[in-house]
């Protein structure tokens, strides 16, 4: 089955302590994305990537990592989490860049707590 | 630059009364524009996309939407609605390659 996924669905963590999510691809998908979800503000792009080893910044990229080492994976990396980081995050891909007719597949999501 | 501006955070429908979801954007280039539907719990699912051709698109569920270049607006519809199409809504624009913006969502209620 094509799909996006995402580990893990929760994580609760403590401030500081770094961590990751990873996202994986079985669609060998070009282009591959970060977004967090916030009440009131809709989907912001934190990272995206056009290809293998090559990421650029979204719209609200401080505080995040990202890597492109291969293909299919796309982790997303806190090195030092704050509170304001909680949030609901969504990994996506699609065949080439978001303005050719495929659609974004998206994720399950990882509801990520702060404290 | 693109954005996009959904007009109401929330919209209230009966059962089987119209359903009007307004999407208006902004782009310097012609846009691709979608609507992504989120139940919850659950990641986006595409509704249905305009790239070029056509401006009247229709997506899966009996939705559809209308690409209107001189409104810059691309409203979701839906002649009849249905319990199980309590969601949210989401209209993005992509005026280039690399990025995909979002509005901030419109939570669809229906009522019985």
């Amino acid at each position: 089955e094509a799909q996006v996924t995402q580990n893990p669905r929760y994580l609760i963590t403590v401030t500081g302590k770094k961590l990751t999510v990873t996202c994986s691809q079985n669609m060998n998908h070009e282009y591959m994305s970060w977004y967090r979800q916030d009440p009131g503000l809709g989907l912001r792009q934190i990272y995206y990537s056009m290809n293998v080893e090559v990421t650029d910044k979204g719209d609200v990229p401080e505080g995040y990592k990202v890597s492109r080492k291969e293909k299919r994976n796309f982790p997303l990396i806190l090195e030092s989490p704050s509170p304001n980081q909680t949030s609901l995050y969504f990994c996506a891909s699609t065949q080439g860049g978001t303005g050719l007719n495929s659609p974004l597949h998206f994720g399950n999501g990882t509801r990520l707590t702060v404290t | 630059a693109q954005s996009v501006t959904q007009l109401g955070s929330h919209v209230s429908v009966s059962e089987g009364a119209l359903v009007l979801l307004r999407c208006n954007y902004s782009s310097s280039v012609p846009p691709y524009l979608f609507w992504y539907v989120q139940y919850p719990n659950q990641g986006l699912q595409l509704l249905l996309k305009y790239t070029t051709g056509a401006t009247l698109v229709k997506g899966i569920n009996g939705f559809e939407a209308e690409f209107k270049k001189s409104e810059t607006s691309f409203h979701l519809t839906k002649p009849s609605a249905h319990m199980s199409d309590a969601a949210e809504y989401f209209c993005a624009v992509s005026a280039g390659y690399s990025t995909l913006t979002f509005g901030k969502g419109t939570m669809l209620l229906v009522s019985p």
